[in-house]
């Protein structure tokens, strides 16, 4: 499988924005790059994907490298709530080495200060 | 909308019991997940299904681990019989169609806490 690296932790303050990295330098041309988060005791969370184009939704926002070699989360303004475990995932179709598959590493655990 | 149901939310039981744990897909969804959460492993995919059709099996740790979907509402995931190294959260997700693209993302439940003692 297509393997992401993120950092294990990273903090922030209430009301920041949050840029959380992911590098994926052995990305296939079929795969998509997804980000879940688990927020504690629950199960996780889709937050946004993409496949080239940086993309928006009411959670977050991506940021694709050109290369795709690399992604970032970004949180426009964090709250208490975005405390939790971030996953950078590779999520591939058809003749890719992560076709069907959502493969979780250790994500970045995010803490928000008050 | 309902999400993703699973049931029980809890169980505990004595080794060597059969366990059953349930999972009702988000209606229109055609693909099943199942998982399992540990501290010492992370989530581990065991199993999905694709149209009611077990598609990758390769993450079922071993033979006393079954999982069926007889319907396109419904799927189990049975161990029989039960370790204690079987503790663990164990999650199921659906998606919608996604025609081999890696384009749909996957809706979780909120897990069955299973403790074997």
């Amino acid at each position: 499988d297509a393997k992401t690296t993120q950092p294990n932790s990273m903090e922030s303050n209430e009301e920041e924005p949050v840029h959380l990295p992911c590098n994926h330098s052995t990305i296939s041309g079929t795969d998509y790059i997804h980000w879940y988060r688990q927020l504690p005791s629950q199960g996780p969370e889709y937050v946004i994907h993409g496949l080239t184009s940086n993309v928006n939704n009411r959670m977050a926002s991506l940021a694709i490298a050109e290369d795709r070699k690399s992604s970032t989360l970004i949180l426009h303004r964090a709250t208490l709530r975005d405390a939790a475990v971030y996953y950078c995932i590779l999520f591939g179709g058809a003749g890719g080495t992560s076709y069907g598959k959502l493969t979780f590493g250790q994500g970045t655990i995010l803490t928000v200060h008050p | 909308d309902a999400g993703v149901i699973q049931s029980p939310r809890h169980e505990v039981t004595e080794m060597g019991q059969e366990v059953t744990l349930r999972c009702k897909p988000i209606s229109g969804h055609n693909s099943l997940f199942w998982y399992r959460q540990t501290m010492m492993r992370g989530l581990e995919l065991l199993i999905y299904f694709n149209n009611n059709v077990p598609i990758d099996d390769s993450g079922m740790p071993e033979d006393r681990f079954s999982a069926k979907m007889p319907n396109a509402s419904f799927s189990t995931l049975k161990i029989q019989p039960s370790e204690p190294r079987d503790s663990a959260v164990y999650f199921c997700a659906s998606s919608p169609p996604w025609g081999g693209r890696g384009n749909q993302p996957q809706h979780f439940g909120d897990g069955t806490r299973l403790s074997i003692l």
